[in-house]
């Protein structure tokens, strides 16, 4: 059973940094790619970015190109969402999921992590 | 970037009716494109990817279709469980982006 752990809600001030974590469990980590995706209150998801665990390898939607860095540590099955200069309009759950395919980027995210709240608030 | 739009954005029904949920792409998605089951303070939850292909473990009231640009999804003999917030999401290119949803209500 596939198991998506992530950290903790935190509250950050404007222009500030947040690094969110998302462990794995119950299968190869580094078989599936993780995808970061955000929802803000009342909104619908909005997707950041994907990581190929296996090589490091990332994409990023433009809109977050220049404020967001994935990374996985694979010695713990953990991968990471850096998002840095954050401002009030940052203020969402964020979402780590898992894609179905073994090796392959579909972008059906089928394993999600239950969310980490970010707030940012001066 | 592909604009989703999804259409009602609210729907009122009651158990076992059958309701449908559609969805318009801007462009061309193919059939890359997946429908999500999202209830209050929850993740949401994958029901159908590739337009038509069932989650495993999802029950076969639910079903989807494409045809071109416009996609849909059928839920067919509404349970208690059932009312949620349904999201489609494309899969296409990136940015993947989804619809604003579709809030299902108990009327």
């Amino acid at each position: 059973q596939v198991q998506v752990v992530q950290s903790g809600a935190e509250m950050k001030k404007p222009g500030a940094s947040v690094i969110v974590s998302c462990k794995t469990s119950g299968d190869v980590f580094t078989g599936y790619f993780i995808h970061w995706l955000r929802q803000a209150p009342g909104q619908g998801p909005e997707w950041m970015g994907w990581i190929n665990p296996n090589s490091g390898v990332t994409k990023y939607a433009q809109k977050f190109q220049d404020r967001v860095t994935i990374t996985t540590d694979t010695s713990v099955n953990t991968a990471y969402m850096e998002l840095k200069k954050l401002t009030v309009d940052d203020t969402a759950v964020y979402y780590c999921a898992r894609d179905m395919v073994w090796h392959q980027i579909r972008g059906y995210f089928e394993y999600w992590g239950l969310g980490t709240l970010i707030t940012v608030s001066s | 970037d592909i604009q989703m739009t999804q259409s009602p954005s609210s729907l009122s029904a009651s158990v076992g009716d059958s309701v449908t949920i559609t969805c318009r792409a801007s462009k061309t998605v193919s059939t890359y494109l997946n429908w999500y089951q999202q209830k209050p303070g929850r993740a949401p939850n994958l029901l159908i990817f590739a337009s038509s292909t069932l989650q495993s473990g999802v029950p076969s009231r639910f079903s989807g279709t494409a045809s071109g640009t416009d996609f849909t999804l059928t839920i067919s003999g509404l349970e208690p469980d059932d009312f949620a917030t349904y999201y489609c999401q494309q899969s296409y290119s990136t940015p993947y982006t989804f619809g604003q949803g579709t809030k299902l209500e108990i009327k």
